[in-house]
């Protein structure tokens, strides 16, 4: 199966500073990439699309200027997360769905997530 | 249109029961369904995956039953053991993997 990483797996930052999340797709190109924001015994909540090359398209209610998207390449997307305060602490995935020698993918493979916490 | 449903929330059996989760969903252009498994502090793992022109796909202990006049699915595992107790999530989708919608999950719990 596709394997999709993430670095860093935990970071812990203090109010106002910025975070980068970055997610890599290792054996495959990831034609679009997803960011998702997942609180304590809730479901994904899915923030933003990117497909490499191009803007991201965010969900309603989630503030671009606030989560910065980046897709610069079909193995790399970052998340920044600017100026974190307290309440933008949760735990942050990423997925990856894309092509492998010729063979387009259905399923989004997950990264291991980051867990953010912004004192 | 774009809701998957799953129930229950959570779910409690004892190991080698047979749990078995259900999902439902509206969007007829749905034609993939995956299901994962989420373990605590880590990203969800795919488990197994359906298409709607099969009603059954068996993978080691786990089973997807499925009927498409109905517009439902189910995971089913066999022969439960602790190390299964995870949070479950299905999915739809289709236009390869572009427009995914996740069920709200089902947290699964086996006792020893």
């Amino acid at each position: 199966g596709a394997v999709v990483s993430q670095h860093p797996s935990w970071v812990i930052c203090k109010s106002g500073t910025s975070v980068k999340i970055e997610c890599r797709s290792l054996d495959f190109q990831a034609t679009t990439m997803f960011w998702y924001r997942q609180f304590p015994k809730q479901s994904l909540m899915l923030m933003a699309t990117s497909n490499e090359g191009s803007k991201a398209t965010y969900e309603q209610g989630v503030e671009k200027d606030k989560f910065l998207i980046n897709h610069a390449s079909l193995t790399l997307s970052t998340l920044t997360v600017t100026s974190a305060h307290p309440e933008d602490s949760s735990f942050y995935i990423c997925s990856a769905v894309g092509t492998s020698g010729g063979i387009s993918y259905n399923e989004q493979f997950f990264g291991p997530g980051t867990r953010l916490t912004v004192l | 249109q774009q809701q998957v449903k799953q129930s229950p929330q959570s779910l409690i059996v004892q190991k080698g029961g047979i749990p078995i989760i259900n999902c439902a969903y509206e969007n007829t252009a749905f034609d993939y369904f995956p299901w994962y498994q989420q373990f605590p502090g880590k990203g969800p793992a795919l488990l197994i995956a359906i298409r709607p022109d099969v009603s059954e796909k068996k993978e080691g202990r786990f089973t997807i039953s499925f009927n498409k006049s109905a517009k439902q699915f189910s995971l089913h595992i066999m022969d439960s053991q602790p190390g299964d107790s995870a949070t479950y999530f299905c999915a739809a989708t289709h236009n390869y993997g572009q427009n995914f919608v996740f069920g709200p999950g089902t947290r699964l719990s086996v006792l020893p």
